[in-house]
Parts: C-alpha cells; structure tokens; sequence
C-alpha cells in the first residue's frame, strides 16, 4: 500500500486562487476523486476521475493531474469555500484517502 | 434522490462488536460498492471496506481480521460489524455509495458519490 500525502493547511484570501495537492506514487495510473467537508457534515464530491466535476458543483472548482501529483484548484474563493479537503484514489487493497487539508479564507 | 441513512448504538463497550446498519432509499442497491469510512474526532477520512451488491467484499487491511460488511438486497440495506473494539475505534461512521468504473483490469471502485450523515459511535465502558 502506498500512502496519498496533502498539505495539512492553505490560507488564501476571498478572491484568490486556492491550490491543494495530493501526491502518490500510483496517481499517473489511478484517477483521483476529491471530497469537500465542511464542520459536522459528511464529505460532498467535488471532482471525480481527476478533472471532472459533478453536477450542482461551482465552476470555480476544477481538477488537474500531472506525474505523481494531483492538484484540486478553486478559483475566486469564497468565504463559504473554507472547508476541509481530501483527495482518494485506489490502492491495491481497495482505496484510501489522503490525510486532509484545512483551507482557510483569510 | 438517493439517502442513505446509518443506524445503531452509539456507545459500544470495550471489547465487544460495533453493529450498524445502512438503509439506502430513493434508489436501487445494485450496480455499486457499498462502503463504509469512519473518521476519528478530528482527524481524517479511513476507509473501511465494501460490497459490491452481488456480495463480494474488500476490506481495509488494517481492520481485515474484525470487520464483516453484509447486504440484504431485500431491504435496501447494507451491514457493518466491527468485533473486538477499543477507544481507538471511537469514531464518526459513515455509510456511502461507491462508484463503479471500469477498465481494462476490469471493474473497479472510484469516488463516493452519496454519503449518510454519519453517526457517533463511541467506545467506552
């Protein structure tokens, strides 16, 4: 099993562009997926298979992939934005999730 | 609309089994890899196994020698048992429905695409 690593936090201001990484060696062959959860509520999907983003989510969120690293953007962040954010991808024994990042709006 | 919603007690005494139950309305429970993940007070996301409706299974390894997850296709439901507990197991569970992809190694689990609203299960004596 491989482990999928994130930046515990990023801070950006209302407006900016916020990015959030998640590297793992077996990235550049499995898709990755990436979860918004906001305080005492479940994870919602907020891209799946890399880039694509489900329906009744912002445009403001887009995802990339590129080597081993896999990067979740938000465009024009809002103060609702503030959450935690966690990539998953499969692994040989099923699937897993990266440890988490913390996005604060300043 | 698909719901999914988790039930059980919320407090486990140590070393005895941690039973939930997951009731999925709104949608059929065929075609998908019925989940579990749990979250510590705090801390990250731990996936903790599925079944896929046909009734194959796949655990987390880390767990592998005390969970079971069944289904009864009948009620819509899917089953978590959790044997042996401890306080490290104290924890937000979650039921979720898992994607099914598919490629050329065959079909496979992807994202999480519904989620129930988690339930506080806590160990302790």
């Amino acid at each position: 099993s491989y482990e999928l690593t994130q930046p515990p936090s990023v801070s950006v201001s209302p407006g900016q562009t916020a990015r959030i990484t998640c590297s793992g060696d077996a990235l550049p062959k499995q898709y990755a997926y990436w979860y918004q959860q906001k305080p005492g509520q479940a994870p919602v999907l907020v891209i799946y298979k890399d880039s694509e983003r489900p329906s009744g989510i912002p445009e403001r969120f887009s995802g990339s992939s590129s080597g081993t690293t896999v990067t979740l953007t938000i465009s024009g962040v809002q103060a609702e934005d503030e959450a935690d954010y966690y990539c998953q991808s499969a692994d040989s024994s099923g699937t897993q999730f990266g440890g988490g990042t913390k996005l604060t709006v300043l | 609309q698909v719901q999914l919603q988790e039930s059980g007690p919320g407090l486990v005494k140590p070393s005895e089994t941690l039973s939930l139950t997951c009731t999925v309305s709104g949608g059929s429970i065929s075609s998908y890899y019925w989940s579990w993940i749990r979250q510590p007070p705090g801390k990250g996301l731990e996936w903790i196994g599925y079944i896929y409706y046909s009734g194959s299974t796949n655990y987390n390894p880390s767990l592998k020698s005390r969970v079971t997850i069944s289904v009864d296709t009948s009620k819509n439901q899917f089953s978590l048992k959790l044997s042996s507990v401890t306080a490290a197991d104290t924890a937000v569970y979650y039921c979720a429905r898992g994607v099914s992809y598919y490629d050329s190694s065959g079909y496979y689990l992807g994202d999480f695409d519904y989620w129930g609203q988690g339930t506080l299960v806590t160990v302790s004596s």
